[in-house]
């Protein structure tokens, strides 16, 4: 079992469809991260909050959108996506931004856009 | 050229076999994560470490700054073990960054 809980574990939906994947965690960490991997490759990194605030955004398009409404909860709100989006979306969490903080991952949301 | 080497990219073994995993890197660090990520998805941090060694179970963890050089050992491995084995780095300058390997594709045969 993960500490770090996503739902849901699939999802399929069309290019038109909005959706958001959930991100939760309870160890107090106030660092938390959406990573997208493709199959047999490793995860990109595409935003990073801490303590509730957007502070990394790795140029990823605006079809994704995240959102951190509270420190144990982080969101991706998901809208007008394109067949290339399918992937793995892992989401991670760390005790705070400083360095040798070891990040806890979730078991991933798998999204498959028709 | 990756940042972050890792070899073999697939091993496959037999039950009971020792197996060793290997991690190099070109880049300053402040740690060095050895993840692992069974078919389906989740990964599961295994060890964090910045320095020396470090051991769990049947799992050991090295690592030489000097060299910028890490491996993985697995003694008595296990059909179980059969995951993909994925190094990571986190850079030095401020960044909380983490610079992944390409992983490695462990099969352990009965």
């Amino acid at each position: 079992d993960t500490e770090v809980t996503q739902t849901p574990k699939h999802l399929v939906m069309g290019m038109t469809n909005k959706k958001s994947l959930k991100c939760e965690q309870h160890m107090g960490h106030r660092a938390m991260y959406w990573y997208k991997q493709k199959a047999k490759k490793p995860p990109e990194l595409m935003f990073v909050y801490s303590y509730e605030k957007l502070s990394i955004n790795e140029s990823v398009p605006s079809r994704f959108s995240p959102e951190c409404p509270n420190s144990s909860l982080l969101n991706l709100h998901l809208h007008a996506l394109q067949p290339e989006d399918s992937a793995l979306y892992l989401c991670a969490s760390s005790q705070d931004r400083r360095r040798n903080q070891p990040q806890h991952f979730g078991d991933g949301t798998r999204l498959s856009i028709l | 050229k990756n940042e972050v080497e890792q070899s073999p990219q697939n091993l496959t073994a037999q039950e009971g076999e020792f197996i060793t995993i290997n991690c190099s890197y070109s880049v300053g660090i402040s740690a060095l994560h050895w993840l692992q990520q069974h078919p389906g998805g989740g990964i599961v941090s295994l060890f964090m470490l910045s320095s020396g060694k470090k051991k769990h179970g049947r799992l050991i963890a090295t690592i030489n700054i000097q060299e910028k050089h890490s491996s993985l050992h697995i003694t008595a491995s296990h059909p179980r073990d059969s995951a993909v084995y994925i190094c990571a780095v986190l850079t030095q300058g401020g960044s909380e960054k983490l610079v992944f390997g390409k992983g490695m594709k462990l099969t352990v045969n009965p």
